[in-house]
């Protein structure tokens, strides 16, 4: 299936700072959603955008897509000890006989105390 | 409650045997699907399912094989065929393809 793009792979920050990770798509999206996954867990859906230029807030998340919709972040404000975990995007691809959501590798954000 | 219950949670197995994993929702969903993840791979799609009795390939399908005889259960075989089966593997379900996913805890399956 077609892959997004998501960077950076780690992100290593101070409890307190903020976090952001980035998904990139070479087409246009239908609609992007987002997961996190804590260590040794499974994922979970956090959002899903649908529109051009969409922001959502959840507590200190903050979603965007892109006014083209081919790009997506995640943003944490003043990360805490809960927030460390990977963070998928995910797109919805249809074609070459596969439907289905399909995911960027992930961030994995690691935060030190 | 409403959930995805993957059993079991840790899986081991010799080199050349086939294995099921077992994979079974209450949410009164559609569509189910199999995930494998992989460190540093994300979550690759083995197999996905929108209906009773129809199921489709995704990216990585060679090596496994799935029934979908019931609404509620998804099993996903392992066969010998696959060569790399160590991995993590995920059953999940929506309301339908492109909805938001709801996972299962995972079995962690380990051949040797």
């Amino acid at each position: 299936g077609q892959q997004v793009m998501q960077i950076p792979q780690y992100q290593h920050v101070q409890e307190g700072e903020d976090f952001t990770t980035y998904c990139n798509s070479s087409t246009t999206l239908s609609n992007i959603q987002w997961y996190k996954q804590r260590p040794g867990g499974h994922p979970v859906f956090l959002i899903q955008l649908v529109k051009s230029g969409e922001v959502k807030k959840q507590k200190r998340l903050t979603f965007q897509f892109g006014e083209a919709k081919k790009n997506s972040s995640l943003h944490i404000t003043a990360t805490q000890t809960t927030d460390v975990g990977t963070y998928f995007c995910a797109e919805f691809y249809s074609g070459g006989g596969a439907d289905g959501l399909t995911f960027g590798k992930g961030t994995h954000l690691i935060i030190q105390p | 409650d409403g959930g995805i219950t993957q059993s079991p949670k840790y899986l081991f197995r010799k080199e050349g045997q086939n294995v099921t994993l077992s994979c079974e929702q209450n949410l009164n969903h559609d569509a189910m699907y199999w995930y494998r993840q992989d460190p540093g791979q994300g979550l690759r799609l083995i197999y996905y399912s929108q209906i009773v009795n129809d199921f489709q390939k995704g990216d990585i399908a060679e090596g496994y094989s799935v029934s979908r005889e019931k609404k509620e259960s998804f099993p996903l075989t392992v066969t010998s065929a696959q060569k790399n089966p160590t991995a993590f593997y995920l059953c999940a379900s929506s309301t339908g393809v492109s909805s938001p996913l709801h996972f299962g805890n995972g079995t962690r399956l380990t051949v040797t």
